[in-house]
């Protein structure tokens, strides 16, 4: 069955960067977009951007898109999302997700999360 | 962006009772091509990620409990749980996926009266 993994949780100061990992297994890498999706403590549910793991294009929701980067590693079947130039309000739970088997827009199967704390 | 709106923030209901969630969406979300409303609803637990309940609007997720039924058209949806179980204590999100961004509502907390 499809699963995802995460590093484990990061504690940067503002204006660092911070690189997240969620390895994918159980479906064939290359089939199914990947998207990450964050949430802040006690908050709801933000749509950062998606990755296409067969070529590595990405798109990225507007008020990010100037500091996030997403990358993949077919040798491994890891994606990466890097976040610059962190805030406090950057605090958050970022997940991985498969997109939707039917559509693209939803999110299927979920990483555990990783929790990033931003703190001076 | 669509902006979705659930309502209301949080319910209690007695074990056995009926619950229901509302969402709406500030734009229809019914694509007319394929006639289906670009609506999932999640359940989250507390320290869990996200679980996929339902999609394209009343599609039960394989392997969600038949007590869970999404259902609406347009900009109006509804996710009711036909008889509320201790474990469907929950965070419950509807999204849409019409178009990019997609966009979450705010959550709706269900609990146990």
């Amino acid at each position: 069955q499809v699963q995802l993994v995460q590093s484990g949780a990061e504690v940067k100061k503002p204006g660092a960067s911070v690189k997240v990992s969620c390895k994918a297994s159980g479906y064939t890498f290359t089939s199914h977009h990947i998207h990450w999706v964050r949430q802040a403590p006690g908050q709801g549910l933000e749509w950062i951007g998606i990755i296409n793991p067969r070529d590595g294009t990405a798109n990225f929701a507007l008020n990010l898109q100037d500091r996030v980067t997403m990358t993949r590693d077919t040798s491994t079947s890891t994606v990466y999302m890097e976040l610059n130039s962190l805030r406090s309000e950057d605090t958050a739970v970022y997940y991985c997700a498969t997109e939707g088997r039917y559509a693209l827009l939803y999110f299927d199967s979920w990483g555990q999360g990783t929790l990033v704390t931003i703190s001076s | 962006d669509i902006v979705m709106t659930q309502s209301p923030d949080s319910l209690a209901v007695s074990l056995g009772e009926r619950a229901t969630i509302k969402c709406k969406s500030s734009q229809s979300i019914f694509y007319s091509s394929n006639n289906n409303n670009y609506l999932s609803w999640y359940q989250q637990k507390p320290g869990q990620p996200p679980k996929l309940l339902i999609y394209w609007a009343s599609t039960r997720e394989s392997g969600v409990p038949d007590r869970f039924a999404g259902s609406g058209s347009g900009t109006d949806f509804t996710l009711t749980i036909s008889s509320l179980q201790a474990e469907d204590v929950a965070i419950y999100y509807c999204q849409q996926y019409y178009s990019t961004p997609p966009t979450f509502g705010q959550g709706t907390k269900v609990e146990i009266k």
